[in-house]
């Protein structure tokens, strides 16, 4: 079985400040890892993702994401929060070893504060 | 490139009637992915597509609802004798089918049952 925690609904930044959103995960095997966001009215665009190597992730918009297997989290960090990352996110798994659709945290939407 | 399209971007429907669907992916990927998120219940999967093979349809919540994809590309949701509790955003996405791809998402349909 494969499963996601995104322990916060809500995460609140003022622009400028360094943002986090917390993930973990639990999976059988080794861990496929993803992060996802969502505007209002429109589907989820792709932001980074960790198969295998380095645990730092680079993705889009200068988000990354850390691999920390003991801790078994893939958190998403920005070092400098815009207002326009202001959206909804989503961490995702898939066990390496079992099928090949997505499991979903619940999402947290993120606002960043002018 | 074209991403995933999905049609009709809104559905309402009356309870009991059917509907249908539709999804085109991203030309070239042969896996395909029916999700639906709910208010308050997070996304969530519902059949999902590999070239030829048998689709995995473990996560589909009835016998009303059923999907094919024809040709290896287009593919149909359809959900016979709609309730309320069908009322969600139905979300499409599409990979390649090489190991830890990442999915790519359609803008979404969002079906109300009155």
């Amino acid at each position: 079985a494969q499963s996601v925690a995104q322990p916060e609904d809500q995460v609140n930044v003022a622009e400028g400040n360094p943002l986090t959103v917390k993930c973990t995960y639990s999976v059988s095997g080794n861990p496929y890892l993803f992060w996802y966001v969502q505007y209002p009215n429109r589907g989820l665009q792709f932001l980074l993702k960790y198969i295998t190597g380095d645990n730092l992730v680079k993705g889009s918009y200068g988000f990354e994401a850390e691999f920390n297997k003991s801790q078994t989290s893939f958190h998403l960090k920005k070092p400098s929060a815009l207002v326009s990352d202001s959206a909804l996110y989503f961490c995702a798994v898939r066990d390496s070893r079992s099928a090949r659709q997505l499991t979903f945290g619940s999402g947290t939407q993120l606002t960043v504060l002018p | 490139g074209a991403g995933v399209s999905q049609s009709p971007s809104n559905k309402v429907t009356e309870k009991g009637k059917d509907v249908e669907l539709r999804c085109d992916p991203i030309s070239g990927h042969t896996a395909l992915y029916w999700y639906r998120q709910s208010l308050g219940q997070g996304l969530e999967f519902l059949i999902y597509f590999q070239g030829n093979s048998a689709p995995d349809k473990s996560g589909l919540p009835s016998d009303r609802f059923s999907a094919e994809r024809t040709g290896g590309s287009v593919s149909t949701l359809t959900i016979q004798r709609t309730q309320q509790e069908d009322s969600a955003v139905y979300l499409c996405a599409s990979s390649r089918a090489l190991v830890g791809d990442e999915q790519y998402f359609g803008p979404g349909t969002r079906l109300t049952v009155t």
